[in-house]
């Protein structure tokens, strides 16, 4: 049973380019959760989303951040015009319904995002 | 709204010593978590506990061992005979019981253990 997929695991880009970042929950969880890293921080909750809902995004930035989880495929973190201040580890994490199973997240190993 | 605070941004001990990493939190909810994540320099995070408010006993699991006090809003972290392999950043964190896993992390301990 592989665990929470994120790619890629290393990401440069230069500001104004866009950047995507790609989740693959575990096998039979709905339920994806998207955290941002700063260097030397902790960890910011930014959005959790099941199948084609986004349920909370209490956290993420205003502007140029949006999250997707679509019925089929990976869940997606997309950052348009990157500016140096997004460098930063963004993880994700995965759960069945919490009320369902009621469990802890799993965790990816990370996308590191460099903007130069 | 809720608040993580791990005081010690650094701790550094000496192989075999015992180190308790300290978590405060604050929360209006009655109903909530608590988590450790431990974050090794290959930058993963690794679950090591969750336990939720109705349970205040501790838990002892090898060499680590969790404190969990209500009255003081604590959930502090022990980790007995230190070895070089726990040198790692640890983070503490909480959820309400309703919000499952959107967790709020304190700012991290990094443990150092020297040879």
């Amino acid at each position: 049973n592989a665990g929470v997929m994120q790619n890629p695991r290393h990401l440069v880009r230069r500001r104004g380019q866009e950047a995507r970042l790609r989740c693959s929950p575990m096998k039979g969880h709905s339920h994806v959760y998207w955290y941002r890293q700063l260097p030397e921080e902790g960890l910011k909750f930014m959005v959790y989303l099941q199948k084609e809902n986004i349920i909370d995004e209490s956290g993420m930035p205003k502007e140029r951040f949006s999250a997707e989880f679509p019925k089929e495929g990976p869940s997606i973190l997309r950052i348009q015009q990157v500016v140096r201040g997004d460098s930063a580890a963004y993880f994700c994490a995965s759960s069945p319904p919490w009320r369902e199973l009621n469990t802890e997240a799993f965790f990816g190993q990370g996308t590191r995002l460099t903007v130069v | 709204a809720q608040k993580v605070t791990q005081a010690q941004t650094e701790i550094s001990v000496v192989e075999k010593e015992d180190v308790t990493l300290d978590c405060v939190y604050e929360t209006r909810d009655t109903t909530y978590y608590l988590f450790w994540y431990k974050q090794p320099p290959s930058g993963e995070l690794v679950f090591l506990i969750r336990r939720n408010s109705f349970d205040e006993q501790n838990e002892i699991s090898g060499r680590y061992s969790w404190n969990f006090q209500k009255s003081t809003s604590s959930f502090n972290f022990t980790i007995t005979a230190s070895q070089v392999v726990d040198s790692a950043v640890y983070f503490c964190a909480l959820s309400e019981l309703i919000a499952g896993n959107m967790l709020t992390f304190g700012g991290g301990t990094r443990l150092m253990v020297k040879p």
